[in-house]
């Protein structure tokens, strides 16, 4: 398997666009996380899936966060507008219950 | 708030020597595990132990479980350059086993 997979991995945008970021997890893995890492707050989970289905959004910061998993095999956290401090490195994670499995992050940066 | 916290923040040894993380955390828990972060990569599971095993070994790790302490230490031997690397403990909410809750970090540099 190829992991889980993560794009962008890299953006660089301006505030008030939209920033979308995408996972696709292990093939049969039925969790999926989106945590968020800054330097000041660590790793922070901002909502998890269980067979699509949104458990605990409890740590998306604001509304203007929203993720989505139409199936098992995607998953995108939406950032609209973005602002500069959401900048950070977002990442994805699935699991089947137990060890996480994390994607190599997708590093956004707002100006 | 974070439910593990781990003690060194940092730590710098000799290639060689055994470096020892630790890890506190706050309510009662069912496992913890411990994950490695290289700088710019996404983390990699390292090793799970449960509330009822006090130790447990894999390779040159160690990590030893008191659960009347609510603590955990990471212990990995004859370390390498290669295990320069943030490393940090995870603890599942309560009610929550899947959902965890992650420490800021220590960060290992071993030096050549």
């Amino acid at each position: 398997d190829a992991g889980v997979i993560q794009s962008p991995r890299h953006e660089v945008t301006e505030m008030g666009q939209e920033v979308t970021l995408r996972c696709k997890p292990i093939s049969g893995h039925d969790y999926l996380f989106w945590y968020r890492q800054t330097m000041m707050r660590g790793l922070e989970l901002l909502i998890y899936f269980n067979n699509n289905v949104p458990i605990d959004d409890s740590g998306m910061p604001e509304d203007r966060f929203s993720a989505k998993m139409p199936n098992a095999s995607f998953s995108n956290l939406k950032i609209q507008p973005s602002e500069p401090r959401d900048s950070a490195v977002y990442f994805c994670a699935s699991s089947y219950g137990g060890e996480l499995f994390f994607g190599e992050g997708s590093r956004l940066t707002v100006l | 708030s974070q439910q593990g916290e781990e003690d060194p923040q940092a730590l710098s040894i000799q290639e060689g020597e055994n470096a020892t993380m630790n890890c506190s955390y706050k309510t009662s828990i069912n496992n913890l595990q411990w994950y490695r972060q290289n700088s710019g990569r996404g983390l990699v599971h390292l090793i799970l132990i449960r509330s009822n095993e006090r130790e447990k070994h894999s390779g040159r790790l160690r990590v030893t479980l008191d659960t009347s302490k609510k603590s955990s230490s990471l212990l990995i031997t004859a370390s390498r350059a290669a295990d320069t690397a943030s490393y940090f403990c995870a603890t599942p909410s309560t009610g929550a086993n899947s959902k965890l809750t992650f420490g800021k970090g220590i960060t290992l540099s071993v030096r050549p």
